[in-house]
């Protein structure tokens, strides 16, 4: 079935540092790839998208494009901030017409001034 | 209030007791999720809706029941709580056009069984 493995965290940077945080997939046919945002005691939110193979989904100074090649879908900022301090998923969207999300395991960002 | 409610935010019960927790959305999305966050297995689909009186089972539908008898009501029950219960539970709703499958996500339900 489809699955999505994620970094471990928590990554702690600096602000102002380069972030990057790594997702693969696997799946069958063509999935839609997602990166949701949590912070603190509040709901996910959708941070970016990418419906097919080379598309860059981008907001907010994140980026991720999607690497079918290597099954990849990789989130990266070039300069994080203490507000960008949250849990990050990345979830795919397979064929199977139940339209769920299957999501990652998550990984905590914490940004320190 | 627009968009999607979930409710009690916080709930704490004994083991074997009935809890039902509520989730009401105010687009007439087509389809409708609950999931349930734990520490190092992200979220993890219980059941899912893609219209009134139509459900099915995700991964983890052992001891939960859902009804959906209008399109903007997705009550979760757990019929007899467990500790293993313990959780926080998020109901997700979205449309039902083909593209890009975006989930709206409710604030969360806090449940702690004792």
């Amino acid at each position: 079935g489809d699955s999505v493995t994620q970094m471990e965290g928590p990554v702690t940077l600096s602000e102002e540092a380069f972030l990057t945080i790594n997702c693969t997939y696997t799946a069958t046919g063509y999935p839609s790839l997602f990166w949701y945002v949590q912070y603190p005691g509040e709901g996910l939110q959708l941070l970016l998208k990418a419906t097919k193979a080379d598309d860059k989904g981008s907001n907010k100074g994140f980026e991720a494009t999607y690497r079918k090649e290597t099954t990849s879908f990789h989130l990266e900022k070039g300069s994080v901030q203490v507000s960008d301090s949250a849990v990050y998923f990345c979830a795919l969207s397979g064929n199977t017409g139940r339209r769920a999300l299957t999501f990652g395991s998550g990984t905590r960002l914490q940004v320190q001034p | 209030d627009a968009g999607i409610t979930q409710s009690p935010r916080y709930k704490i019960t004994e083991t074997g007791r009935q809890v039902t927790l509520m989730c009401h959305q105010t687009w007439s999305h087509s389809y409708m999720f609950w999931y349930r966050q734990d520490l190092g297995h992200g979220l993890r689909l219980i059941y899912y809706s893609a219209a009134a009186d139509i459900t099915d089972k995700g991964e983890v539908p052992d001891g939960y029941v859902v009804s959906r008898s209008k399109t903007e009501n997705f009550p979760l029950t757990l019929e007899s709580a467990t500790r293993s219960q313990t959780s926080v539970y998020f109901c997700a709703s979205s449309e039902s056009q083909a593209g890009a499958n975006v989930l709206t996500f409710g604030a969360g339900s806090r449940l702690t069984v004792l």
